[in-house]
């Protein structure tokens, strides 16, 4: 089972639709959750992170069930800008490293 | 602050070639990666820095791999000789609080091998 799993879409969704991404961890005990944002050819940069109580930050909002060790990325009123894939990543417990997933592809479309 | 520095962007060499990667983290920063990204693949870690030592080298081949990190700041990636499954993206992130806070990563190169 790999560590990370995402569904690698891609996703297509018109301008101002909702959309949501789900992303699974192995792991039980990581302890620090990120979404990261990749545009085509370019690197990957820190979207925002993932707490236990939900955090939000304008129209994305991440969530994080522990339990069911399930992390979530809701992005609300969909711009063009927002085409991209989207990396749920997660820091295993006692190891100073980030695994990744392989990522969400969004298209946005007029 | 400046970020994470790589080059080159782009390099294309023939199979059996050896070729070179060059990493400058974000200054202060005492840990550094190097990580592998396949194409629609999410990135993969290939060595972690604390300073000049790595600790952890697991997923590195190895028999044609190398990395090195003098006085622990640049870093090079190596690889000798190249493979045909060597072509991907090559990134390189820098941290100063270890990943709990996430890293920032470099711009990549983006090898091909032919």
């Amino acid at each position: 089972r790999k560590e990370v799993e995402q569904d690698p879409g891609p996703f297509n969704v018109p301008e101002g639709a909702t959309v949501a991404f789900n992303c699974t961890y192995s792991n039980s005990a990581s302890q620090s959750f990120f979404w990261y944002r990749q545009d085509c050819r370019k690197e990957p940069k820190l979207l925002m992170s993932v707490y236990s109580s939900g955090n939000e930050d304008g129209r994305f909002t991440a969530q994080l069930n522990r339990a069911s060790q399930y992390i979530s990325l809701l992005i609300r009123d969909s711009k063009l800008s927002d085409s991209a894939t989207y990396l749920c990543v997660v820091n295993p417990e006692g190891f100073q490293k980030l695994v990744f997933g392989t990522g969400t592809r969004l298209l946005v479309s007029p | 602050e400046a970020g994470v520095v790589q080059s080159p962007r782009y390099k294309i060499i023939e199979k059996k070639q050896p070729v070179a990667f060059w990493c400058n983290p974000i200054s202060g920063h005492n840990t550094l990666y190097w990580y592998r990204q396949n194409l629609g693949q999410g990135p993969e870690l290939l060595i972690r820095y604390e300073n000049e030592e790595a600790v952890d080298d697991s997923q590195l081949p190895k028999d044609r791999f190398s990395a090195e990190r003098l006085k622990g700041v640049d870093s090079t990636l190596k690889i000798q000789p190249a493979e045909l499954g060597d072509s991907a993206v090559y990134l390189c992130a820098s941290s100063g609080q270890g990943a709990v806070f996430g890293y920032t990563f470099g711009s990549g190169t983006r090898l091909t091998v032919v």
